[in-house]
């Protein structure tokens, strides 16, 4: 049981470069998550998807785009990469009826 | 818009002391509230969470005060230790979606 698992753990991009970063869950979660954490700022949702073939913008969605690809698989897409979007990116699955978040361990990027 | 805040941004305790890190939100609406600890390096990880219908909720060496009134809650960690230093952020669930604090970095002097 891995739980929330992201790759890459890190990444260094050039500005207009393209990206997906992965996510996949063990967890059987319904609901899946995206986050980007910079200094200085809270957690900042960027998309979510409440089930498997749904997905909805959070807070910072410009930029980004995400696939629910099943139920275990969320993948967030940076088509043209730009600096602003130097972040750690987290995934998140929500475990249905106890609303508690689990965390993969967060992929680190660089965009120059 | 929703916004949930910390009081300070960091804080330093003696090792063996108790801990209390404060947290404020926005949304009166709000009805759950989650306590996440993120060592460096790594993702959030669950503390304790509680519910809008209870005032103080315990865990092992934790607990969780919510204040509706004024729309504050806290943690307390008993008894610090040098594994508790990491940076700890109050969450609060609306929606379909979860708003964070910008956290509070403990640092435990041994």
């Amino acid at each position: 049981n891995a739980g929330v698992t992201q790759t890459p753990k890190f990444q260094v991009l050039k500005t207009g470069q393209s990206m997906t970063l992965q996510c996949a869950q063990d967890m059987n979660h319904n609901s899946m998550y995206w986050y980007r954490q910079d200094p200085g700022m809270g957690l900042r949702l960027i998309y979510y998807s409440a089930s498997e073939g749904t997905t909805d913008k959070g807070e910072v969605p410009n930029g980004y785009n995400v696939s629910r690809l099943n139920k275990r698989e969320f993948s967030l897409r940076l088509e043209s990469a730009a600096p602003s979007q130097t972040s750690v990116y987290f995934c998140a699955g929500l475990s249905a009826g106890t609303d508690t978040q689990y965390f993969g361990p967060g992929t680190r990027l660089t965009v120059l | 818009g929703e916004s949930v805040g910390l009081h300070l941004p960091t804080l330093s305790v003696q090792e063996g002391d108790n801990s209390i890190i404060n947290c404020a939100y926005s949304n009166s609406a709000s009805d759950y509230f989650i306590w996440y600890k993120q060592e460096s390096g790594k993702g959030p990880q669950f503390i304790i969470d509680i519910r809008s219908n209870m005032d103080k909720r315990q865990g092992q060496r934790v607990t969780v005060l919510l204040n509706k009134t004024v729309k504050h809650l806290s943690l307390q960690i008993a008894a610090t230790q040098p594994g508790d230093s990491a940076v700890y952020f109050c969450a609060d669930f609306t929606g379909n979606q979860f708003y964070f604090g910008t956290g509070t970095s403990l640092t435990v002097i041994p």
